[in-house]
């Protein structure tokens, strides 16, 4: 069974950068992933999709700011640049055996 | 550019039937997957399935038994309708655009939503 696993929180500061991970599980560790923004009170945005040789495409409008990279089974988001409005849950989302999994999310906060 | 309306009541009795609809505008409505997702208070996303003009449909194994997702190709809308519903049903429901296949490996391919809408509050209450 396809399990994507992230840690519950982040922070980092204004203007510098953070990097967040998902987990695949072992079985999984080649799966292609997608990465979400959701900020408060707005609906969920895709950021990007990301493969396990850390080629990603970004979805429209979203800024270079936000990059992906891969290692084994994990995916990583990296934020640079942080802005106040970066601060919002990130989810890593994949598709395994007729499912759509979500990780747990991380909430980021911008000190 | 593609947007995505989701209507419906806003509140349900216990024990109901839980139906939303999503208006689709802009973009082609037969090409792709359409899904729901949910977000209860305080809790994660959790996605409840997808459907295609063509009438596959894929639901989460967790909510499958209550769960039944329709299109209307004549009006580019898709349908929710959860059964037997109980508090715990209590969400924001997101209906969203299903992009792929990409990323086709050993793994499989990557399915992923790209295009949102602004969710819908669904208090389930007696």
């Amino acid at each position: 069974q396809l399990v994507l696993t992230q840690s519950p929180s982040a922070s980092a500061s204004l203007g510098g950068s953070v990097k967040l991970t998902c987990s695949l599980s072992s079985r999984h560790s080649g799966a292609a992933i997608a990465w979400l923004q959701h900020q408060p009170e707005k609906s969920p945005r895709f950021l990007m999709s990301l493969d396990s040789d850390g080629n990603h495409d970004r979805g429209d409008g979203v800024p270079d700011r936000f990059s992906g990279s891969s290692s084994g089974a994990d995916r990583y988001l990296t934020i640079s640049s942080l802005q106040s409005d970066d601060e919002a849950d990130y989810y890593c989302q994949a598709w395994g055996s007729g499912i759509e999994v979500f990780g747990g999310g991380t909430k980021l906060t911008v000190l | 550019q593609t947007q995505l309306q989701e209507s419906g009541p806003g509140m349900v009795k216990t024990s109901e039937t839980l139906s939303l609809t999503c208006s689709v505008s802009g973009g082609s409505f037969r090409l792709f997957y359409w899904s729901w997702v949910r977000q209860s208070a305080g809790k994660g996303l959790e996605w409840i399935g997808h459907t295609q003009t063509t009438g596959k449909t894929y639901y989460n194994p967790s909510l499958k038994s209550r769960v039944t997702m329709s299109l209307d190709k004549s009006k580019n809308q898709f349908s929710l309708k959860l059964s037997s519903v109980t508090a715990a049903d209590t969400a924001v429901y997101y209906c969203a655009r299903v992009e792929g296949p990409s990323f086709c490996g050993d793994a499989g391919c990557l399915w992923y939503m790209d295009v949102w809408g602004k969710g819908t509050t669904v208090t389930v209450s007696s």
